[in-house]
């Protein structure tokens, strides 16, 4: 069974600070995304890394694709209130189909 | 371009009735996946339709809970029997071409509370 483990589950932070989410697993994915999801909406995707070692950035979130293709992270760089929601990571399978991990809950507080 | 729609958004019912969920992917998309998602958590795998292909039924919990999708667009997810356990937001998303690393777009969901 391929599972992921995202951490932490929950984070609180002020306006300012910085953060990292992480997503391991031992098994191999050929693919990593990761998602945004705000209350009442689906997720809308974020990211995605294919090649281990892979380094993606978005504006002020970098998203990191271990080498061995079995874990990544994502950092935000001076948190603000707009990025509070959950923060989903999914690790792709053959056909597209996804296994999520269980979220992160980000509150970025004023 | 319209997204992925679902209804209804919300349903309350009994313990013991049958449900039929809808969702109507983005035009054009041949794979479509239903999932679903506790409070708060992330979300779990259900079905997956990829053009005429058999489905993928891999993810459903158990014999109560069933997919179809006619046409090769619109699907209903059906569960027969409800349980107060399948208490849940179901949300289902479609792709272009069903490939791995491509995008999947999500609908809204339906809430679905058991009573």
């Amino acid at each position: 069974t391929q599972l992921l483990e995202q951490s932490p589950q929950f984070l609180s932070i002020q306006e300012g600070e910085n953060l990292t989410v992480y997503c391991n697993s031992s098994s191999v994915f050929s693919s990593l995304q990761w998602y945004r999801q705000e209350p009442g909406e689906g997720p809308v995707l974020l990211v995605t890394v294919v090649t281990g070692g892979e380094v993606k950035k978005l504006k002020r979130l970098t998203f990191q694709f271990g080498d061995a293709r079995k874990d990544s992270s994502l950092h935000i760089t001076a948190a603000q209130p707009g990025d509070t929601g959950l923060y989903l990571c999914a690790g792709g399978l053959q056909g597209g189909k996804l296994i999520f991990g269980q979220g992160t809950e980000l509150s970025v507080k004023p | 371009g319209a997204g992925v729609s679902q209804s209804p958004s919300n349903k309350v019912t009994e313990k013991g009735k049958d449900v039929e969920l809808r969702c109507d992917p983005i035009s054009g998309h041949t794979a479509l996946y239903w999932y679903r998602q506790s409070l708060g958590q992330g979300l779990e795998f259900l079905i997956y339709f990829q053009g005429n292909s058999a489905p993928d039924k891999s993810g459903l919990p158990s014999d109560r809970f069933s997919a179809e999708r006619t046409g090769g667009s619109v699907s209903t997810l059906t569960i027969q029997r409800t349980q107060q356990e399948d208490s849940a937001v179901y949300l289902c998303a479609s792709s272009s071409m069903g490939r791995t690393q491509e995008t999947q777009y999500f609908g809204p969901g339906t809430r679905l509370l058991v009573l």
